[in-house]
């Protein structure tokens, strides 16, 4: 089983309001990661979680708020977007030792 | 940075006709992981090679990691129109600084 799971599928959100994207995985990797992406381009590496720690942020605004609650649950807060940060997000992970990285199906931001 | 080279960019084929694609690189990388994206989703892992020279199939789909460990391809036979979508080349590189660097994607048409 490789399946990384997103919710929601699609959101809609104005600048001013406040969502979540959650993201789960029960493979047991520890490695977990949040990528943004536009149309016909590849994924732009957000932030990564090694071990429910904070890794890596690759310079994100601060109205992306990261959480790993959990080994399984990974966590994107939403707060005061802009309509350029409408783009699917994708969650991925991997076993910490392996190479492979195995992705989400994303949610579908739009910022109105 | 690291950077990929993906070509071609875009291919419009026939349905039966064989495909290639290939990422070049100016690293070296350990790892070279092949991923297909349809529209709206996220992208799914088709084949993974560790190791310069290999050579690896998976149904209609064969990959090989380059020599010298700064290119890969990826060939797909008898295309069916099911096959159209984003193909993306991925280095990996680092042990404990992994890291996944992302071609820019070959955009595939397939003609029934």
């Amino acid at each position: 089983d490789t399946e990384v799971t997103q919710t929601p599928k699609h959101l809609v959100m104005g600048m001013t309001n406040k969502k979540s994207l959650k993201c789960e995985q029960h493979m047991g990797h520890r490695a977990m990661y949040w990528y943004k992406q536009k149309a016909k381009k590849p994924p732009e590496l957000m932030f990564v979680y090694s071990y429910e720690k904070l890794s890596i942020n690759e310079s994100v605004p601060s109205r992306f708020s990261p959480e790993c609650p959990n080994s399984s649950l990974l966590n994107l807060h939403l707060h005061a977007l802009q309509p350029e940060d409408s783009a699917l997000y994708l969650c991925a992970s991997r076993l910490t030792g392996d190479h492979e990285q195995y992705f989400g199906p994303g949610t579908r931001l739009t910022v109105t | 940075g690291q950077q990929l080279n993906q070509s071609p960019q875009s291919m419009f084929i026939q349905e039966g006709e064989d495909v290639s694609m290939n990422c070049t690189s100016s690293s070296i990388f350990n790892t070279w992981l092949w991923y297909k994206q349809d529209p709206g989703e996220g992208p799914v892992l088709l084949i993974a090679l560790y190791k310069a020279g290999e050579l690896t199939s998976n149904g209609r789909l064969t990959a090989q990691f380059g020599i010298t460990r700064k290119d890969s391809f990826l060939n797909i036979s008898a295309s069916i129109p099911s096959d159209v979508g984003i193909y993306f080349c991925a280095g990996v590189s680092g042990g404990s600084n992994y890291k996944l660097t992302f071609g820019k994607g070959t955009l595939l048409t397939v003609n029934p």
